[in-house]
């Protein structure tokens, strides 16, 4: 089945460490997504990837990093810069870039404490 | 700019009746809106997307949302409420021009279904 994955589902972190969620897509869809939700803040955009090799920020990407080396991964970290990480994650794909394909498809979240 | 505005963050409906979960817009231009739904702890899916064609959408679930220009408005609909409709809803909406393709999404609501 196609679709997306997110690991892990559970990350806990000591503060100053860095972290890495992992985002995977086996729908060939070149656009993906991050996003970043809290309570009653609805979902905010840290990173996107138009395409392989390429990305942009967001509206919140300070203390984030993403890199896009393969159709397929997008791999977030949060660094010890993220003044508040503690937040559920999710990550989003779409077809292409493009208004019409650009539906959203999400994966299962993972949600980050930090300790 | 666009933006969304969802109005009322909990809404509680009993068990048969009809749901009305409330979607406002603001685009500079013709916009595509969506409708997405959140069981706890789990990735978004979509219910039903306008893109511009009929302005009566249809979607999984038996919900339905009718884009009414005049109002800036994208409601979503469902003649009557189900237990397993209990869950977060998120209006989202989606430029036609520029660089804007990236989705905003409103705040969400979420729906209490009373037995």
């Amino acid at each position: 089945d196609g679709g997306i994955t997110q690991s892990p589902k559970y990350l806990f972190r000591k503060e100053g460490q860095n972290v890495t969620l992992s985002c995977e897509q086996n729908l060939n869809h070149d656009a993906m997504y991050w996003y970043r939700q809290d309570p009653g803040q609805g979902l905010r955009l840290i990173y996107y990837s138009q395409i392989v090799n390429d990305f942009q920020k967001g509206d919140i990407a300070e203390g984030y990093s993403v890199s896009r080396e393969k159709k397929e991964s997008f791999p977030l970290t949060v660094t010890s810069a993220q003044k508040n990480p503690t937040a559920f994650y999710l990550c989003a794909s779409s077809k292409s870039w493009d208004r019409t394909n650009n539906e959203q498809f999400f994966g299962p979240g993972t949600r980050l404490t930090v300790l | 700019a666009q933006s969304v505005t969802q109005l009322g963050s909990h809404v509680s409906v009993s068990e048969g009746a009809l749901v009305l979960l409330r979607c406002n817009y603001s685009s500079s231009v013709p916009p595509y809106l969506f409708w997405y739904v959140q069981y706890p702890n789990q990735g978004l899916q979509l219910l039903l997307k306008y893109t511009s064609a009929a302005t009566l959408v249809k979607g999984i679930n038996g919900f339905e949302a009718e884009f009414k220009k005049s109002e800036t408005s994208f409601h979503l609909t469902k003649p009557s409420a189900h237990m397993s409709d209990a869950a977060e809803y998120f209006c989202a909406v989606s430029e036609t021009s520029g660089s804007a393709r990236q989705l905003t999404f409103g705040s969400g609501t979420q729906l209490t279904v009373l037995p």
